[in-house]
């Protein structure tokens, strides 16, 4: 039930691309990432809904295919201020707990 | 306020003590959600109010884990007879509504560690 995120870690040079993948096997409502930097909290960056809706950052951007209940992050331009570790949730139809990935450790190097 | 704030923000306790974890939520706020966090993981959902109604507490992992909201804001998080699995950080959450797909809130935690 637990979603999968992919990769588990990237490291990057400052203004390099990078995608993350959350997949989960189960029929989802919606779709929410977020970003935690180490001993703070998580930060909400986008939530993703079935039928295309999106709410969130506008410096990100996502996708949600809803076919492979799949979602994807995208980081374009990256900053410094990226570094983290990236958390996908899943919201199912039937109540509203996240149900979260392992997360994606992102580094972004100067 | 502001934010989320969980109090105390780091407890130590000895196997067998009883904790109490505390949540503000964002004022106003309809729904909260208690998480735990091991070291390297995500969170995971343990329990969620709607104003004082505890509508799932599924994630709940014994009945040693005890939550309330009873006027429908501060929530404390109790755990009795804490054991050595129990160390983790307790994560609360706040959403406005009550409806899916609403955004979540985060305090910043309440890393407790059971000696």
């Amino acid at each position: 039930q637990q979603p999968v995120q992919s990769p588990q870690a990237v490291i990057l040079r400052e203004g390099e691309d990078a995608v993350i993948n959350c997949s989960s096997s189960k029929a989802l409502y919606s779709v929410h990432w977020y970003r935690q930097k180490h001993g703070e909290a998580p930060v909400f960056l986008m939530i993703l809904l079935k039928g295309g809706e999106q709410k969130g950052h506008e410096k990100i951007s996502a996708s949600f295919n809803e076919k492979k209940q799949q979602s994807s992050l995208y980081l374009t331009a990256s900053q410094l201020s990226y570094s983290g570790t990236y958390f996908c949730g899943t919201e199912r139809g039937n109540n509203r707990k996240l149900i979260w990935g392992l997360g994606t450790s992102l580094a972004v190097n100067p | 306020g502001a934010g989320v704030s969980q109090s105390p923000r780091y407890k130590v306790a000895k196997r067998g003590q009883d904790v109490a974890l505390r949540c503000d939520p964002i004022s106003g706020h309809v729904s909260l959600f208690w998480y735990q966090q091991a070291l390297g993981q995500g969170p995971e959902f343990l329990t969620y109010f709607q104003n004082e109604a505890q509508l799932d507490k599924s994630g709940l992992p014994s009945d040693r884990f005890f939550a309330e909201r009873p006027e429908g804001s501060v929530s404390t998080l109790k755990i009795q007879r804490t054991q050595q699995e129990d160390s983790a950080v307790y994560l609360c959450a706040s959403s406005a509504q009550g409806v899916r797909a609403d955004t979540q809130y985060f305090g910043p935690g309440t890393r407790l560690t059971v000696l």
